[in-house]
């Protein structure tokens, strides 16, 4: 069964600075995508980016960017130049291309900005 | 747009009380889910609705009845519900339930007394 590992519980960053959120998966898979979620404290769980493991590309939003090792099996978020509405809980996810609908979801990380 | 909208924000039930939740999107989407979520947790998936009918049932109990009226809607109707349900729910959607990437709601916060 895959799973989904994030080690860190809680992360603090000074405002503007750079920060990584760390995430590991399990799986026998070739083909799945993973997902990077926030939810701050208005609940609403936002994607930031995601990631298709055929693609050897980090994937980049804005101010956010992964750094995908599928070797091994990392898939960590880096967040340039921090702001308070950063503040959130992130959430690292996988899903399989093959099989189905289910989200593997590892047990989030606090992002702290501190002004 | 990738909008998902719930409604009520909050709610507050008794035990013996029948309420419904909904959720409503306006993307095409042909996937819906339900989630319930507790403090500090990630979301468990309850329900998945693909095409209007109900796929999956990550068994769970007879006192959530989902509803999918049509494929922009979909209901939850809560009934004899208990202390521990209380949790935020969350609504989901996807353009097919095998195509990749969910969209959330903002959710409801249920509180069950």
């Amino acid at each position: 069964a895959q799973t989904v590992t994030q080690s860190q519980p809680e992360m603090s960053v000074q405002e503007a600075e750079t920060v990584t959120l760390s995430c590991t998966y399990d799986t026998s898979e070739s083909d799945y995508y993973l997902f990077w979620y926030k939810q701050p404290p208005s609940r609403q769980m936002i994607l930031v980016i995601r990631q298709e493991a055929y693609k050897q590309q980090n994937a980049t939003e804005n101010r956010f960017s992964v750094n995908f090792q599928k070797a091994a099996k990392s898939f960590s978020l880096k967040i340039s130049d921090s702001q308070l509405g950063d503040a959130a809980m992130y959430f690292c996810a996988y899903r399989s291309a093959k099989s189905n609908y289910q989200l593997i979801w590892g047990a989030g990380t606090k992002l702290i900005i501190k002004p | 747009d990738t909008e998902v909208t719930q409604t009520p924000k909050h709610l507050v039930m008794g035990m013996t009380n029948k309420k419904s939740l909904k959720c409503e999107q306006h993307m095409g989407h042909r996937a819906m889910y339900w989630y319930k979520q507790k403090a500090k947790k990630p979301p468990e998936l309850m329900f998945v609705y693909s095409y209007e009918k109900l796929s999956i049932n990550e068994s769970v109990p007879s006192r959530f009845s989902p509803e999918c009226p049509n494929s922009s809607l979909l209901n939850l109707h809560l009934h004899a519900l208990q202390p521990e349900d209380s949790a935020l729910y969350l609504c989901a959607s996807s353009q097919d339930m095998l195509l990749e990437t969910q969209y959330f709601g903002p959710g409801t916060r249920l509180l069950v007394l």
